[in-house]
């Protein structure tokens, strides 16, 4: 069936970087996108989320892009600190009328003091 | 304190045995989800219930059970049908709303013995 993917499965950067995560989409019906941060041995937070509606919506040291024309969803945090080290997931309504979400398979952000 | 509650935090089981994960909100939920996470994978959708009595499968639902007889509560048996048992199991809730988050428990560690 269609997924969600991730570019780059690790990304290394040092602190106070911007880091920026990238994920392709490839379900052209999906309208609504978030993404989630995972601590090891930890359930998924929420992070920020954008409807097909939108292009960028920006929320503390966050922001998220979507560009519809080639189905590319990234995620831009501002200033990393080591607490955001983690494994981010981009995720897609999966069902139309339903509200389940299909996730990608992760990228480590590994941030460096 | 308002969330989701799994239990327990780590799970043994033996082989041909099967044993059940419990799930619990306090959120006023009316969808209730189980996801399984394999190490350095996304996550994939076992089951979802939009409201109580009622439950679909997700994309892989083969060897494992579900019930919803209260809004609180979406408990996950792993049946002895369930030949690769092994992953950390997340239970999720929403309001059911389409394009809306999922708020998410801490995790269930599944092993065999």
């Amino acid at each position: 069936g269609e997924s969600v993917g991730l570019h780059l499965p690790t990304l290394s950067v040092q602190e106070g970087d911007n880091s920026i995560i990238n994920c392709a989409y490839s379900n052209s019906a999906s309208d609504y996108f978030i993404w989630y941060k995972q601590e090891s041995g930890k359930g998924p937070q929420f992070i920020i989320d954008i409807r097909s509606n939108m292009d960028k919506r920006q929320g503390q040291r966050v922001t998220v892009l979507l560009n519809k024309t080639v189905k590319h969803l990234s995620l831009q945090i501002a200033a990393t600190q080591p607490g955001d080290s983690a494994v981010y997931f981009c995720a897609e309504n999966s069902r139309s009328g339903y509200s389940t979400l299909t996730f990608g398979k992760g990228t480590m952000l590994l941030v460096s003091p | 304190d308002g969330g989701i509650t799994q239990s327990p935090k780590y799970l043994f089981r033996k082989e041909g045995q099967n044993v059940t994960l419990s799930c619990e909100q306090n959120l006023n939920h009316d969808a209730m989800y189980w996801y399984r996470q394999d190490p350095g994978q996304g996550l994939r959708l076992i089951y979802y219930s939009q409201i109580v009595n009622d439950f679909q499968k997700g994309d892989i639902a083969e060897g494992y059970s579900v019930s919803r007889e209260k809004k609180e509560s979406f408990p996950l048996t792993v049946t002895s049908a369930q030949k690769n048992p092994t992953a950390f199991y997340l239970c999720a809730s929403s309001s059911g709303q389409i394009n809306e988050k999922l708020f998410f428990g801490s995790g269930t560690q599944l092993s065999v013995l």
